[in-house]
């Protein structure tokens, strides 16, 4: 399966703090996407890194990427209640041109006011 | 706004139902996604349509029947449905670039809720 897993399921933390998620995957990737999901709603992209690529920043968002190990972490500083939501993992692949996206369980983030 | 637009928001059928979804996106993308999100799996990607083909049918049962009548917009036919099939419905669009593929990010509309009685 190429299906990624996330860690942890869930993560509860005080309002201000950094909160960090990990994703590992199982075979070779084109990039991995991080993505937000508010509940009821659609996900919203966050970072793409792509493979040849080992660290990416954007706002409060840090993304790793290890391809010898399989694995990329989603670093969130200085937290906010609005960082309260489910965030996704998705390493893409390239089939027929098209870009197919294998998601992971996701990590469930509590921000604490 | 996310510029993918999905229609109904919610839906409830019966078994015996047929009912279509809806997706439109103002992106000027030229792929469109379905995927499906059930309670306590992983998002599951149901169908790709790149250049309006179909280049993937993720063993879908033939109860979900897709139609993209062009770049803009993707539909999802539904007859015959079982309960398994409650689900939150997500479409999605992005911009394949050539020389092999894209290292695009997908937009996503906000689902359908359906709920199968």
């Amino acid at each position: 399966s190429q299906q990624g897993e996330e860690d942890p399921q869930a993560l509860s933390i005080q309002e201000g703090e950094n909160a960090t998620m990990n994703c590992s995957y199982k075979t070779s990737i084109n990039n991995l996407q991080w993505y937000r999901q508010n509940s009821g709603r659609g996900l919203v992209h966050l970072i793409l890194i792509r493979s040849n690529e080992r660290e990416k920043h954007s706002g409060r968002l840090r993304v790793t990427l290890d391809t010898s190990k399989k694995s990329s972490s989603l670093l969130i500083t200085a937290s906010r209640a609005a960082d309260t939501a489910s965030y996704f993992c998705a390493t893409a692949y390239i089939i027929q041109g098209a870009q197919k996206l294998v998601f992971g369980q996701g990590t469930r983030l509590t921000i604490n006011p | 706004e996310t510029g993918v637009t999905q229609t109904p928001r919610h839906l409830v059928m019966g078994m015996t139902n047929k009912k279509s979804l809806k997706c439109e996106q103002h992106l000027g993308h030229n792929a469109m996604y379905w995927y499906k999100q059930s309670a306590k799996k992983p998002l599951e990607l149901m169908f790709v349509y790149n250049f309006k083909e179909q280049t993937e049918n993720n063993s879908v049962p033939s109860r979900f029947s897709p139609e993209c009548p062009n770049s803009s917009h993707l539909f999802l036919h539904l007859h015959t449905l079982q309960p398994e099939d409650s689900a939150l419905y997500l479409c999605a669009s992005s911009q394949v670039t050539g020389g092999g593929g894209s290292n695009q990010p997908q937009h996503f509309g906000d689902g359908t809720r359906l709920s199968i009685l």
